[in-house]
């Protein structure tokens, strides 16, 4: 059964820490995507990467980074959270050249205090 | 602006009945219009597909419709089961990215 495993389910942090989201997928896909979800917002693009060590913003990187130091794993940062970050967060995964079908991680609830 | 908006937050229906999910584009240029299904404590999932140059598509009891005059996009359901309530997305492909709806909370009632 493919899968794609998000570091934490919940995840409480204070204003100002650094914060480290975890996301690994075993389908060797190539393809790796960190959303957030918010209500009344649906799903927004925060980065994405086509391979290891590239990375590409997507539509709201502010305040955010990632690293992909080895394919199965891409990882989301927020240096220095806020609680306008207070969100879900959701990681997916996609072969090569497939960009419609995405698996997703079961998210991250954060919260920012 | 929001390229993809889905105008109905929540949508109910009797099992047995149609659910019929809408959600509406601005840019005439995205070549594959999606949904997505998502249930509570779990990560969205790929339901179908539709691309650009089509204006149906069937997969059993989901059926994907496009009008690209209106720029309109919906999702049949027939029969609806009391297992499709969920949240559905609706998202295009823009290059590689996918860009979603707000999404539509479906109540299939028994």
């Amino acid at each position: 059964d493919v899968k794609v495993t998000q570091s934490s389910r919940y995840l409480v942090k204070r204003t100002g820490e650094k914060v480290f989201l975890e996301c690994v997928q075993d389908m060797d896909h190539e393809n790796m995507f960190w959303y957030r979800q918010d209500p009344g917002l649906g799903l927004r693009l925060i980065y994405f990467s086509y391979d290891v060590k590239m990375k590409e913003k997507g539509d709201i990187p502010e305040g955010y980074s990632v690293s992909r130091e080895k394919k199965e794993r891409f990882s989301l940062i927020l240096e220095s959270a806020s609680t306008n970050q207070t969100s879900m967060y959701l990681c997916a995964s996609s072969d090569r050249g497939n960009y419609n079908e995405q698996f997703f991680g079961p998210g991250t609830r954060l919260t920012v205090l | 602006d929001q390229q993809v908006k889905q105008n109905s937050p929540s949508l109910s229906v009797q099992e047995g009945r149609i659910s019929i999910l809408n959600c509406d584009y601005t840019n005439s240029m995205f070549d594959y219009f999606l949904w997505y299904k998502k249930y509570p404590a779990e990560g969205p999932t790929f339901l179908i597909s539709i691309s650009s140059i089509k204006d149906k598509n069937e997969d059993g009891r989901f059926t994907v419709f496009l009008n690209k005059s209106a720029k309109h996009l919906s999702l049949h359901i027939v029969p609806s089961q009391p297992g499709d309530s969920a949240v559905y997305f609706c998202a295009v492909n823009q290059g590689g990215k996918l860009i979603f709806g707000q999404g539509t909370e479906l109540s299939v009632k028994p």
